[in-house]
């Protein structure tokens, strides 16, 4: 089956321009998870939903960010007024109900110039 | 701050050799799990350790879990080129909802 679909691969934009990024999950899956990988660095959490929960929020930098996931499926990552510093990876992941492993997408790189 | 502390930061041996990687945390966790990056994409799930589990193996690879010094280690033994890649732990738990990961181990396989 599909896995996790992320798109665009890749995004370049101007700095202040606003920028959506997308995820697809597996199907039936009901957790989504954002994180966003600097160059050579670890992932940093940004957000987490589960089924009909509210999200867990607590990872997103700044009020620039925000993110939604319509109907328990895909998930849309929005930056607005885009900084050079958010030039990053953001990988998406999803996971089935109870089980803790996590399937991940290949990653957005957005590269803001 | 991060849960998951991966060290050495990177590890570079021969073909054959056995790389071990080794990660602490911090709190009280649910499953510590193990992932590899290939060329800085997507994760890739290795395996997963529940907090009641000792060591668990799986192919090539050796995990082990000493929850009393929050540590894990990762063994791959006959190591291979092909296992070139950063590795990451990640750790779930009780206090919160998500996946906190490591900053990883690049591991270097030379032919």
């Amino acid at each position: 089956g599909a896995g996790v679909s992320q798109s665009p691969s890749n995004k370049v934009t101007e700095k202040g321009k606003d920028v959506e990024l997308r995820c697809d999950p597996i199907s039936g899956h009901t957790a989504l998870y954002w994180y966003r990988q600097s160059l050579g660095q670890g992932l940093e959490f940004l957000i987490y939903f589960q089924g009909n929960s509210a999200p867990d929020k607590s990872g997103l930098p700044s009020d620039r960010f925000s993110a939604e996931r319509t109907g328990g499926s895909v998930s849309t990552l929005t930056i607005q007024r885009t900084q050079q510093e958010d030039s990053a990876v953001y990988l998406c992941a999803s996971s089935e109900p109870g089980r803790p492993e996590a399937f991940f997408g290949q990653g957005t790189r957005l590269t803001v110039v | 701050s991060q849960q998951g502390e991966e060290d050495p930061q990177a590890l570079s041996i021969q073909e054959g050799e056995n790389a071990t990687m080794n990660c602490s945390y911090k709190t009280s966790i649910n499953n510590l799990q193990w992932y590899r990056q290939n060329s800085g994409r997507g994760l890739v799930h290795l395996i997963l350790i529940r907090s009641n589990e000792r060591e668990k193996h799986s192919g090539r690879l050796r995990v082990t879990l000493d929850t009393s010094k929050k540590s894990s280690s990762l063994l791959i033994t006959a190591s291979r080129a092909a296992d070139t890649a950063s590795y990451f732990c990640a750790t779930d738990g009780a206090g919160y909802s998500t996946l906190t990961f490591g900053k990883g181990t690049m591991l270097l396989v030379s032919p």
